[in-house]
């Protein structure tokens, strides 16, 4: 069975500052790993996508993401912090292309200080 | 383009009620899945809906019961309610085949007192 560890409950980094989120996988296939961000009193969207490909996929907001197949990893990214950046981020795996549904981490609360 | 919408937006019910809430989809999208956000977790998904039918489940009780409409639009029931069902329903639509991003609507918090 697949599953996501997101070792980090919260991350704290100043405004302008470079930003990781920590994501390791487990599955018996190939991943499909998502990023995604979730706003107070919102649903989830969606930041980014690993299906095959570049290593290092880009997303929405100036978010990027690794690949690591030897690390079981795909850490999310992003050069400069903003304020706005502010939320819970969830990673999700799927195995394969299958008919197998996501399975999300627990979420990493991300403060961003001015 | 509308996205995904839910309603209500919230709910509170007692234990031993029963409860439907309603999803719909993205245009152009034909599949519909509906997971649980407890609090402080990450969504857990319940099942999913293709062509009207069920098509994958997760580890939830036959409480948990869902329909799809003809114009994919789906409804997510809960019957005998529990203190512990209380969290945000998603619903999350999407268009296959399945490595296509799922797309969430706000959710509906449901609240069992």
């Amino acid at each position: 069975a697949q599953s996501v560890a997101q070792p980090e409950d919260q991350v704290k980094v100043a405004e302008g500052n470079p930003l990781t989120v920590k994501c390791t996988y487990s599955v018996s296939g190939n991943p499909y790993l998502f990023w995604y961000v979730q706003y107070p009193n919102r649903g989830l969207q969606f930041l980014l996508k690993y299906i095959t490909g570049d290593n290092l996929v880009k997303g929405s907001y100036g978010f990027e993401a690794e690949f690591n197949k030897s690390q079981t990893s795909f850490h999310l990214k992003k050069p400069s912090a903003l304020v706005s950046d502010s939320a819970l981020y969830f990673c999700a795996v799927r195995d394969g292309p299958g008919n197998t549904p996501l399975v999300f981490g627990k979420g990493t609360r991300l403060s961003v200080i001015a | 383009d509308a996205g995904v919408t839910q309603s209500p937006t919230h709910l509170i019910k007692t234990r031993g009620q029963q409860v439907t809430l309603r999803c719909s989809p993205k245009s152009g999208h034909d599949t519909v899945s509906w997971y649980q956000q407890a609090l402080g977790q990450g969504p857990q998904f319940i099942f999913q809906y293709y062509e009207e039918e069920e098509r994958q489940r997760g580890n939830f009780p036959d409480r948990f019961s869902g329909h799809q409409f003809p114009n994919y639009s789906s409804e997510l029931n809960v019957n005998a309610l529990l203190l512990g069902d209380s969290a945000l329903y998603l619903c999350a639509s999407s268009l296959l085949p399945l490595y296509n991003e799922q797309f969430f609507g706000p959710g509906t918090r449901l609240t069992v007192l």
